[in-house]
């Protein structure tokens, strides 16, 4: 079945340290994106990439990293200068284009330990 | 003012009656509209995705489009428990970004 993946589906991180979230896709999709989502604020937009090789930054991208090497794979660095980390974070694709729906993974949901 | 409000409720309904969503925005630029659909600890699902002003239906679900007030509505007709989910608006308007609500949480009552 097409669709997008994400995992792990639950990841725990110690202080100071990077964990990396994964988002594959087999929709063919050009367009990748990750969010992050907390209690009451809705979604975020952290980067997006509409080409491979190619990222923007989102509204929220300090603390966070991203690469784009693969149309398929669009994986999410958290990193340790990211103070609040804890929360849902979702991965989406669409096919391109400015107007087009995403469509989303089940999400990652990340935790300090 | 932010550019999508939503009401987050929750909206708690009966069984079998009619639920009632909106949302409005601000930004005269968008022109496409979507709705999401929500369970717990899951992604969004998209429900409906519309262009133009009026309405769209599919199933139990209907869109409507009013670009003059700047206002979206999602009506959900015979509700089932099964429809108990949070409900997103979102839209666009070719900065190849969407806009998103809230979000609204449904409960449906047995």
């Amino acid at each position: 079945d097409g669709g997008i993946t994400q995992s792990p589906k639950y990841l725990f991180r110690k202080e100071g340290q990077n964990v990396t979230l994964s988002c594959e896709q087999n929709l063919n999709h050009d367009a990748m994106y990750w969010y992050r989502q907390d209690p009451g604020q809705g979604l975020r937009l952290i980067y997006y990439s509409h080409i491979v090789n190619d990222f923007q930054k989102g509204d929220i991208a300090e603390g966070y990293s991203v690469s784009r090497e693969k149309k398929e794979s669009f994986p999410l660095t958290v990193t340790s200068a990211q103070k609040n980390p804890t929360a849902f974070y979702l991965c989406a694709s669409s096919i391109g284009g400015s107007n087009q729906p995403q469509h989303f993974g089940d999400g990652t949901r990340l935790s300090i330990l | 003012q932010k550019e999508v409000e939503q009401d987050p409720g929750p909206l708690s309904v009966p069984e079998g009656a009619i639920v009632s969503l909106n949302c409005t925005y601000s930004n005269s630029a968008f022109q496409y509209f979507m709705w999401y659909r929500q369970y717990s600890r899951k992604g969004p699902e998209l429900l409906m995705y519309t262009y133009s002003s009026g309405n769209k239906e599919d199933g139990r679900f209907t869109a409507q489009v009013d670009k003059s007030s700047k206002y979206i509505s999602l009506f959900i007709r015979d509700s089932q428990p099964s429809d108990s989910a949070t409900y997103l608006c979102a839209m666009s308007g070719g900065n190849n970004r969407l806009a998103f609500g809230k979000g609204n949480q449904v409960v449906v009552i047995p």
